[in-house]
């Protein structure tokens, strides 16, 4: 069956360090990856898209890659600070159907 | 208002009650979707819209029943709820629900219902 999964439900790091989330998917070819942020009480806010096509993608302190030989994302938050705080979330997509979420790694970093 | 709105932001309710959960989206968007998010879970999808006919029923109980009017307003209807249903409601709006696009999805607040 297909699955996604979001390497730990819980990821502590220091300011100012690299924090690097990874989400891994079985039996899928998605055509792309979008990751997600969301914090408490709150909804999901979409943050990055890569195609399969494309191995990186960056945006401000945040970068993306996509290995399709590995099924597996990796995203990165640079010089995180506390207020990167939250839940992310991957999700993928089969043509033609709707986005499949991971459950999310919650990250807190700490100053 | 901007974006994607969803009331009540909060709801108890008894098992047997009726109850709708109501979400508004203000980006011109043709698709709307409705999502349980569970703790420890991740987001489920429930119904699609497109240009306000339903495109997917991901095998909910019919003691949930979608509505959408128009393709600006989504609603959610409850009735005799079971415990278990109790979670985040979500509902989300995109320029187009086929998925190859890869349009993203904006998201409202959510609603949290308890189920008592």
């Amino acid at each position: 069956s297909q699955k996604i999964e979001q390497n730990s439900e819980a990821l502590n790091i220091q300011e100012g360090k690299t924090a690097t989330l990874t989400c891994n998917y079985t039996n899928y070819s998605p055509a792309y990856l979008q990751w997600y942020r969301q914090d408490p009480g709150r909804g999901p806010v979409f943050l990055l898209l890569i195609r399969e096509n494309e191995k990186e993608k960056r945006k401000e302190r945040l970068k993306v890659t996509f290995d399709t030989t590995l099924k597996q994302s990796l995203f990165h938050i640079t010089a995180s600070q506390p207020a990167d705080s939250a839940t992310y979330l991957c999700a993928l997509n089969q043509a033609g159907t709707a986005l499949i979420f991971g459950k999310g790694t919650t990250l807190s970093v700490s100053s | 208002e901007t974006g994607v709105t969803q009331t009540p932001r909060h709801l108890v309710m008894g098992m047997t009650n009726k109850k709708s959960l109501k979400c508004e989206q203000h980006l011109g968007h043709n698709a709307m979707y409705w999502y349980k998010q569970s703790a420890k879970k991740p987001l489920e999808l429930m119904f699609v819209y497109n240009f306000k006919e339903q495109t997917e029923n991901n095998s909910v109980p019919s003691r949930f029943s979608p509505e959408c009017p128009n393709s600006s307003h989504l609603f959610l209807h409850l009735h005799t709820l079971q415990p278990e249903d109790s979670a985040l409601y979500l509902c989300a709006s995109s320029q187009e629900p086929r998925t190859e696009f890869g349009y993203e999805q904006y998201f409202g607040p959510g609603t949290r219902l308890t189920v008592t």
